[in-house]
C-alpha cells in the first residue's frame, strides 16, 4: 500500500545527543514536510522540501536539520541545540504542483522524549 | 502573517448531539481552507476542504462553509457518534505556498 512511514514510533534520548527521525514515502510525491506537535499549540512547520536536494526553513527550524538526497526520503535530525525537543513529530507529503489539491498526507508520527 | 484560531477544547457532547467547532483565520489573499482529524496515536487525515469563498466542504456527515466576509470556516455535524472522538485541526494554505498553517486543534469527546 502507498503511504508515509515514520520510524521509530517512540524514541528516548539523553540531553546533548543528536537523534534522526526517518520519513519515507512511496506515493511519488515531490514535496515533503516536517511538523512538530505540542499540546495546545497545534502543528508548527519545521522544514519543507519541494524537490530533491532543496529544502527551506519553516517557522521553528532552529535546532533541527534535514536532507533530501532522494525523492522518497526526508530525514529530520534533532540536534543538541534544540532547547525543548520533547514532542510529537509528524512528516507529511504532497504531490507535484500539477496534481496538487492542497492536501497533505501524513505519517503516523514519532514521539521523541528527552530524558 | 497567516494564522488560524480555533475554539479551545475539550468539547464534550453526548451521542447524537449537534457539533460546532469554530475556526477563524487571518491571511493575505484568498487561501484554501481545510479541516483535518487526528485519532489517538495517529497522524492527521484530511476531513474536508474548500478552495474559494462560499464553497462548502463535506465528508462523513461533517460540513464547513468558507465565509470570506467573516473569515471563518466552522465545522459542523448534525449528530455526532462516539467514533467521532478525536482532535480536529483547522488549517489554511496561502496561494503560492505548499505548506499548511494549522490551528491549535480542538479535542472532541463524545459520550455514549
Amino acid at each position: 500500500d502507498g503511504g508515509i512511514t515514520q520510524s521509530p514510533k517512540y524514541l528516548f534520548r539523553k540531553e546533548g545527543q543528536n537523534v534522526t527521525l526517518s520519513c519515507e514515502q512511496n506515493l511519488n510525491h515531490d514535496a515533503m514536510y516536517w511538523y512538530r506537535q505540542d499540546p495546545g499549540q497545534g502543528l508548527r512547520l519545521i522544514y519543507y522540501s519541494q524537490i530533491v536536494n532543496d529544502f527551506q526553513k519553516g517557522d521553528i527550524a532552529e535546532g533541527y536539520s534535514v536532507s533530501r538526497e532522494k525523492k522518497e526520503s526526508f530525514p529530520l535530525t534533532v540536534t543538541s541545540a534544540q532547547k525543548n525537543p520533547t514532542a510529537f513529530y509528524l512528516c507529511a507529503s504532497s504531490p507535484m504542483a500539477g496534481s496538487d489539491t492542497g492536501e497533505l498526507f501524513f505519517g503516523e508520527g514519532s514521539r521523541l522524549t528527552v530524558l | 502573517g497567516n494564522s488560524v484560531t480555533q475554539m479551545e477544547g475539550p468539547v464534550t457532547l453526548s451521542e447524537e448531539a449537534f457539533l460546532t467547532i469554530n475556526c477563524t483565520y487571518t491571511a493575505t489573499g484568498y487561501p484554501s481552507l481545510f479541516w483535518y482529524v487526528q485519532y489517538p496515536g495517529e497522524g492527521l487525515q484530511l476531513l474536508l476542504k474548500a478552495t474559494k469563498a462560499d464553497d462548502k466542504g463535506s465528508n462523513k456527515g461533517f460540513e464547513a462553509t468558507y465565509r470570506k466576509e467573516t473569515t471563518s470556516f466552522h465545522l459542523e455535524k448534525g449528530s455526532v457518534q462516539v467514533s467521532d472522538s478525536a482532535v480536529y485541526f483547522c488549517a489554511l494554505r496561502r496561494r503560492g505556498r505548499r505548506a499548511l498553517t494549522f490551528g491549535s486543534g480542538t479535542r472532541l469527546q463524545v459520550q455514549p
